[in-house]
């Protein structure tokens, strides 16, 4: 089974912080996803890759930046936590660009910014 | 532009009665759907997907979802609820291409005895 690891499952961090998420997959996947999950919102997408070293905006990228420097991890970096940025944050990853593909989810970091 | 609006946010059943998830989209071209499943301290899975083959798509764990074009909708269905049932449920599009994929806001099943 593909198995997409987060590093922290809780995180708190005091506001101006600089934090960093990491993300690992382990089946070769070309394609990684971070999203952001709050209630009610549903997710929303922050930064996706879909190769070592090249990145994409998402929906909501701002105060956000990612890192992939090796095809299995995907960091995602806070460069000074605010308190609007406390949430639940999902890596994910798939193998393909196709609109059919389906995405593998990690079991996400609680993040709290105080 | 491509959206999904999930129109309960919480739903309740007993075991072993029916449950309804209901799921409206909107997109421009024919659409990409997928079910995806959340359980508690658990990444999300995929439960099901439409991708034009056929309108009744069936998925894991005895779950089920019709694509119906001319009421936009793709509601989740399963005959009977179990107790290991009780997740969150998110319906979601894909948009665009490097599977930019749009959740729905999610509807939290509640499984009762």
């Amino acid at each position: 089974d593909v198995k997409v690891t987060q590093s922290s499952r809780y995180l708190v961090k005091r506001t101006g912080e600089k934090v960093f998420l990491e993300c690992v997959q382990d089946m070769d996947h070309e394609n990684m996803f971070w999203y952001r999950q709050d209630p009610g919102l549903g997710l929303r997408l922050i930064y996706f890759s879909y190769d070592v070293k090249m990145k994409e905006k998402g929906d909501i990228p701002e105060g956000y930046s990612v890192s992939r420097e090796k095809k299995e991890r995907f960091s995602l970096i806070l460069e000074s936590a605010s308190t609007n940025q406390t949430s639940m944050y999902l890596c994910a990853s798939s193998a393909d660009t196709g609109r059919n593909e389906k995405l593998f989810f990690g079991s996400g970091t609680q993040l709290s910014v105080l | 532009a491509q959206s999904v609006t999930q129109l309960d946010s919480h739903v309740s059943v007993s075991e072993g009665t029916p449950v309804l998830l209901r799921c409206n989209y909107s997109s421009s071209y024919s659409p990409s759907l997928f079910w995806y499943v959340q359980h508690p301290n658990k990444g999300l899975q995929l439960l099901l997907k439409y991708t034009s083959a056929a309108t009744l798509v069936k998925g894991i764990n005895g779950f089920e979802a019709e694509f119906k074009k001319s009421e936009t909708s793709f509601h989740l269905t399963k005959p009977s609820a179990h107790m290991s049932d009780a997740a969150e449920y998110f319906c979601v599009v894909v948009s665009g291409g490097y599977n930019k994929l749009i959740f729905g806001a999610g509807t939290r099943l509640a499984v009762h005895p």
